[in-house]
C-alpha cells in the first residue's frame, strides 16, 4: 500500500528557501503527487501538484525524480505566514480512490 | 463565495446525543468526502461519495452515517456520540476520484466537535 513519509517538523528563518521531502515508495502508475498546506483552525489548502520532473507555480516548486519514489516541495524565501503543516498526498496503492494523508511536516518560520 | 461550506463550525454536545454536520459544495464537483482530524492532527478519510454513490467507507463505526441527497451535498450524521468522537471533521470535494488525472481536493473550514 502506498504510504508517505515526511519529516515531522522543520524550522527555518524568514527569507530562506525551505525544502520538504516526501517518500512514497509504492506510488501507483497513475497517481499524481499533491501537496497541501494547513494553517491552524483551517482546512487543508492545495499548493501544488505534479506527476514527474518539475512543476512550478507562484507559490512553490515541486521536484520529482524519474523513479517517482519521492518528491520535494520547495518554498522560496519563506515568510512568517508560511508557518503551517504541509502534507504530501498520493493514492493508496491500486485503489487510487483512497487518498491518504501522511503525518505532515510542521514548518515553523522564525523572524 | 465559499466553495465548500460546512455547518456548524463549532458543536459542543453531551455523550449519547445524535448530531449532524451539513456540507455543501458549489464547485460542480462529482466527488465529496468526509475527513476526520484528531487531536494529534492526523487527517484520515472516513467516507467518499461519487455522484451520490458511496465509494469509500473506511473502518468507521456504524454510528456514523453519511447521506448525499444530491451531488452538491454530503451530510454526516452521528448517533450516540462518544467522548472519542471529539475531533475536527472536514468536508471536501473534487471533480474526479482519487489522485490520478490531476485531481485536486478542496476542503471546507472544518467542524469542531466536542463531546462532553
Amino acid at each position: 500500500l502506498a504510504k508517505t513519509t515526511q519529516p515531522i517538523s522543520m524550522d527555518s528563518y524568514e527569507g530562506q528557501e525551505v525544502n520538504i521531502t516526501c517518500s512514497h515508495n509504492n506510488i501507483a502508475t497513475n497517481d499524481y503527487i499533491t501537496w497541501y498546506q494547513q494553517f491552524p483552525s483551517q482546512g487543508p489548502r492545495f499548493i501544488i501538484q505534479g506527476y514527474k520532473t518539475k512543476v512550478t507555480n507562484e507559490v512553490a516548486s515541486l521536484f520529482i525524480p524519474a523513479d517517482r519514489k519521492s518528491s520535494t516541495l520547495s518554498l522560496p524565501r519563506v515568510s512568517l505566514s508560511d508557518t503551517a503543516v504541509y502534507y504530501c498526498l498520493v493514492g493508496e496503492g491500486f485503489n487510487t480512490d483512497k487518498l491518504i494523508f501522511g503525518t505532515g511536516t510542521r514548518l515553523q518560520v522564525f523572524p | 463565495d465559499t466553495a465548500v461550506s460546512q455547518t456548524p463550525k463549532y458543536l459542543v454536545t453531551q455523550m449519547g446525543n445524535d448530531k449532524s454536520i451539513k456540507c455543501e459544495q458549489n464547485l460542480g464537483h462529482d466527488t465529496m468526502y468526509w475527513y476526520k482530524q484528531d487531536s494529534k492532527k492526523f487527517l484520515k478519510i472516513m467516507f467518499s461519495y461519487n455522484n451520490k454513490e458511496l465509494i469509500i467507507n473506511e473502518t468507521v463505526p456504524n454510528r456514523f452515517s453519511p447521506k448525499s441527497p444530491d451531488k452538491a451535498h454530503l451530510n454526516l450524521h452521528i448517533n450516540s456520540l462518544e467522548l472519542g468522537d471529539s475531533a475536527v471533521y472536514f468536508c471536501a470535494s473534487s471533480q474526479g476520484k482519487g489522485s490520478g488525472h490531476g485531481n485536486t481536493i478542496y476542503f471546507g473550514e472544518g467542524s469542531w466537535l466536542t463531546v462532553v
